[in-house]
């Protein structure tokens, strides 16, 4: 099992606002990076630190952290932010990192 | 603009070794933390390990007796090595770099990734 919690799956109505979410104990001294994997693709980063975007991906995606949580928020999600999204940090030692077992987004 | 891409045998045996190489382009091996990360068909993210800059390495635990990740400066190259492997480690292997900068930790460029079936 993942030291890192999301939910499995979510949906969302296309233009609507999303949260997925990421627990683990680790988190309340670490940072979560967010990654978007469509099928047949390798992943790609999409929110990283407090909440910092890589070139290239829209200011629709925004990152936070409350605790142990750490979230990823779609505001007015497309067709095209459905993927599979997961989150990774440190492992609860600090020395190893790992994923979260992701979350299906669907864009109703 | 960086790129990554794995390379490797598609097939191995069960008990044999699985050995890949990620071969970097347009940028430095230096400076950076070079991790692999695999995902089994249907599932979701494992992360294998990492060799920083200076050569060091850290593992997953559940892997750790049978992962070894060398890296090549000479030819931007960094391998992965999985002994006594068996079905449950065929997987879509990946390479992937690990940024540091300020300290936040992030993979910032992915390989393509190459899947790698463990059958006789």
């Amino acid at each position: 099992s993942s030291e890192l919690t999301q939910d499995p799956a979510v949906s969302v109505a296309l233009g609507q606002t999303v949260r997925i979410t990421c627990q683990g104990d680790s988190l309340r001294s670490y940072y979560a990076s967010w990654y978007q994997q469509k099928p047949g693709q390798a992943p790609i980063l999409v929110i990283y630190g407090k909440n910092n975007r890589p070139s290239g991906i829209p200011d629709r995606f925004s990152g936070s952290t409350s605790g142990n949580t750490a979230s990823l928020t779609i505001t007015g999600a497309q067709a095209e932010d459905e993927a599979d999204y997961y989150c990774n940090s440190r492992d609860s030692s600090g020395h190893h990192w790992v994923f979260g077992g992701g979350t299906k987004l669907t864009v109703l | 603009q960086v790129q990554l891409q794995e390379s490797g045998p598609g097939l191995v045996k069960p008990s044999e070794t699985l050995s890949l190489t990620c071969t970097v382009s347009a940028g430095s091996i230096s400076s950076y933390y070079w991790s692999w990360i695999r995902q089994p068909p249907g599932k979701g993210l494992e992360w294998i390990g990492y060799i920083d800059y200076s050569g060091s390495t850290k593992y997953n635990p559940s892997l750790k007796s049978r992962v070894t990740i060398s890296v090549d400066t000479s030819k931007n190259q960094i391998s992965l090595k999985l002994s006594s492997v068996t079905a449950a480690d065929t997987a879509v292997y990946y390479c992937a770099r690990q940024n540091w900068a300020s300290l936040i930790y992030h993979f910032d460029y992915w390989g393509q990734g190459t899947l790698v079936i463990v059958s006789s």
